[in-house]
């Protein structure tokens, strides 16, 4: 059982935007700037597509972002594009168990 | 820009120990402004962190594998390892080694990732 909690999957047409959500805890999430976001597609490591909740590393597309409420992380797709589809798995910083605690990730289909 | 690059032996034995290493090119593991670490995934499933080290020999470990886990770093190879002892089927992962910048704790870049099967 992963200690972040993400929905298994959500879908979405092409140029539609979508929302995954990364719930985790006061000792995680909800008490520190260090959730990421990676994106991973069959067969490759995953890729960091945000950090520090909300900013994007270069070369990220500008139609990805972060933000958190709470002990709540989002990440936020605008103008989905095929190429998009994959696994997308959050993180954060932990002072409780683990120190790095991954959620069990999302299957993003573009329909 | 850096790249990281995983080895190891693909097939071990259950009960045997695993030695990972991750290779280094790019720039130095010498670096007060990162961490370097390990994540497995085990076949269809998830991320999960191992453990990470820094250039001082200082390490976290997953509290969930600590008693089997060892990490080493060798600043004049510039690379980093992994042991994992007492094996068993649960261990078949893919393992990826990556680094973690300290300041924003994100990994980033990661290796390629090596599978390793435990079975007899």
């Amino acid at each position: 059982q992963s200690a972040l909690t993400q929905p298994a999957s959500v879908s979405g047409p092409p140029g539609q935007s979508i929302t995954i959500s990364c719930t985790g805890a006061t000792s995680d999430v909800g008490g520190y700037k260090y959730v990421s976001w990676y994106q991973q597609h069959p067969g490759k490591p995953p890729k960091l597509m945000i950090y520090d909740v909300d900013k994007r590393p270069s070369g990220v597309s500008l139609r990805f972002s972060g933000s958190k409420s709470g002990s709540t992380a989002s990440l936020t797709i605008s103008a989905l594009q095929p190429e998009d589809e994959g696994v997308y798995y959050c993180n954060s910083y932990s002072t409780g168990s683990a120190l790095m605690m991954f959620g069990g990730g999302t299957k993003l289909t573009v329909l | 820009q850096v790249q990281l690059q995983e080895s190891g032996p693909g097939l071990v034995k259950p009960s045997e120990t695993l030695s990972l290493t991750c290779a280094v090119s790019g720039g130095s593991i010498n670096n007060s402004s990162y961490s370097w670490g390990w994540i497995r995934q085990p076949p269809g499933q998830g991320l999960e962190w191992l453990a990470n080290i820094y250039y001082t020999e200082a390490a976290n470990y997953n509290p969930s594998l600590k008693s089997r886990l060892s990490i080493s770093i060798d600043t004049s190879k510039n690379q980093f390892s992994l042991k994992l002892a007492s094996l068993t089927a649960a261990d078949t992962a893919v393992y990826y080694c990556a680094r973690l910048p300290i300041l924003d704790c994100a990994f980033d870049p990661w290796g390629q990732g090596t599978l390793v099967t435990v079975s007899s």
